[in-house]
């Protein structure tokens, strides 16, 4: 069965530290995966998509089939990046709108 | 305006009533999607609708029914609410007409809090 796992409910780090939040898939097809963000008080929205491989605000995210894994990640974390984080994997392939999601992880940065 | 609107926001109801929530879109997007959030979970799919036509089953739909009354509306009803159906449910939409993956990237609502007591 396809599943997406965020084995860590909360990161804390520094500002200025760097970040990684850490997603891993299982799906023995070519998996497509997202990674979308909740800032508070703000609505859950797509930040980026391996299909894309782009940066966004900072964060980049590489695809590892051998590890099974897409994790994301930021040289220097800044204040503002203080969010939810979902990893999200979509079910089956093509352009089914189906998404996995992860059970998302809190990202806290301290001044 | 929001693109993608719930009501209500927050709903506080009683264990066997009936409940809807409502979602309307003004993206012009076909696809239309129920989750619910829970702490520890993350989101899980209710139930999705490609067009008004065709609506179909998620991965938790038991005690659930949707209505797609438009290609602009979605709702989602509880029968009979029950304690464990109290959580955080998003309404999304996505555009199949557009190029590559674009039905996979969602739009989400703000959220309507529900909790069965």
């Amino acid at each position: 069965a396809q599943r997406v796992t965020q084995p860590e409910k909360l990161l804390s780090v520094f500002k200025g530290a760097p970040v990684e939040l850490k997603c891993n898939y299982s799906y023995s097809g070519s998996p497509e995966l997202f990674w979308y963000v909740q800032y508070s008080r703000q609505r859950l929205q797509l930040l980026l998509r391996h299909i894309s491989r782009e940066s966004i605000k900072g964060f980049t995210a590489d695809l590892n089939k051998g590890e099974t894994s897409f994790h994301l990640k930021k040289p220097f974390a800044q204040e503002e990046d203080s969010a939810m984080y979902y990893c999200a994997l979509v079910l089956g392939s093509g352009n089914t709108g189906k998404l996995i999601f992860g059970q998302g992880t809190t990202l806290q940065v301290k001044p | 305006d929001a693109d993608v609107t719930q009501t209500p926001r927050n709903r506080i109801t009683k264990t066997g009533k009936r409940i809807m929530l409502e979602c309307s879109q003004t993206k012009g997007h076909d696809r239309m999607y129920w989750y619910r959030q829970d702490p520890g979970l993350g989101l899980r799919l209710i139930y999705y609708s490609f067009d008004v036509k065709d609506i179909n089953k998620g991965e938790i739909s038991d005690g659930y029914s949707v209505s797609r009354q438009a290609q602009a509306k979605f709702s989602l009803s509880l029968e009979s609410a029950i304690p464990n159906q109290t959580a955080l449910y998003f309404c999304a939409t996505s555009d199949a007409g557009t190029g590559g993956s674009g039905a996979n990237v969602l739009t989400f609502g703000a959220g309507s809090r529900l909790t069965v007591l």
